[in-house]
């Protein structure tokens, strides 16, 4: 079964206005981890929080995480229509070397 | 530095053949990956090997399907008799340990699209 559950599946948003997408978990982390795919291409990482970080930044990505909720957020900022893409948030499992990806958000930046 | 290189890129093939898919990681890591991709299961975890030693092959489907890593630079996954449902799209990827228990990153190829008629 899948760890992370993002929410929403879908978000459709003009360009120049801000996505939000979250991301919630079941079990204890070591780090959170999010990726971007472009339609027909391979995952791409975007940022990784530790378990004792609470936001990071990079770029116009803002990442946050509770470990209280179980649950994470991703938050683009200013969105451009290159950033029309599925977000994967993706959780380690009990301290092996995997990552455990949820469904995913398909953002859609309409101009 | 080049990525993780995956092929072919297309495979079409009629039920019952043999399919390999082939990977080539990222130069200096020493984790691999095979994941499949459909819309109905998301993102799966088949198998994953560090330092071309299987570690977990508890997503591997079924004995049609076996997985292979001859040395640090090339990876096969196998499908033989290959079915229908086998079709999706296999990624591999690639990290790097630096210690610790915090995952490093993985980095995708592009995938294999298979498609089994």
């Amino acid at each position: 079964s899948q760890q992370g559950e993002e929410d929403p599946q879908a978000l459709s948003i003009q360009e120049g206005e801000n996505a939000t997408m979250n991301c919630s978990y079941k079990t204890s982390i070591n780090n959170l981890q999010w990726y971007r795919q472009n339609s027909g291409r391979g995952l791409v990482h975007l940022i990784l929080i530790r378990s004792n970080e609470r936001e990071k930044h990079s770029g116009r990505l803002r990442v946050t995480l509770d470990t209280s909720k179980k649950s994470s957020s991703l938050l683009i900022t200013a969105s451009r229509a290159a950033d029309t893409a599925s977000y994967f948030c993706a959780t380690d499992a009990w301290g092996a070397q995997k990552l455990v990806f949820g469904q995913g958000t398909r953002l859609t930046i309409n101009p | 530095d080049a990525g993780v290189i995956q092929s072919p890129r297309h495979e079409v093939t009629e039920m019952g053949q043999e399919v390999t898919l082939r990977c080539k990681p990222i130069s200096g890591h020493d984790y691999l990956f095979w994941y499949r991709q459909t819309m109905m299961r998301g993102l799966e975890l088949l198998i994953y090997f560090n330092n071309n030693v299987p570690i977990d092959d508890s997503g591997m489907p079924e004995d049609r399907f076996s997985a292979k890593m001859p040395n640090a630079s090339f990876s096969t996954l196998k499908i033989q008799p290959s079915e229908p449902r086998d079709s999706a799209v296999y990624f591999c990827a690639s990290s790097q340990w630096t210690g610790g228990r915090i995952n490093q990153p993985q980095h995708f190829g592009d995938g294999t699209r298979l498609s089994i008629l």
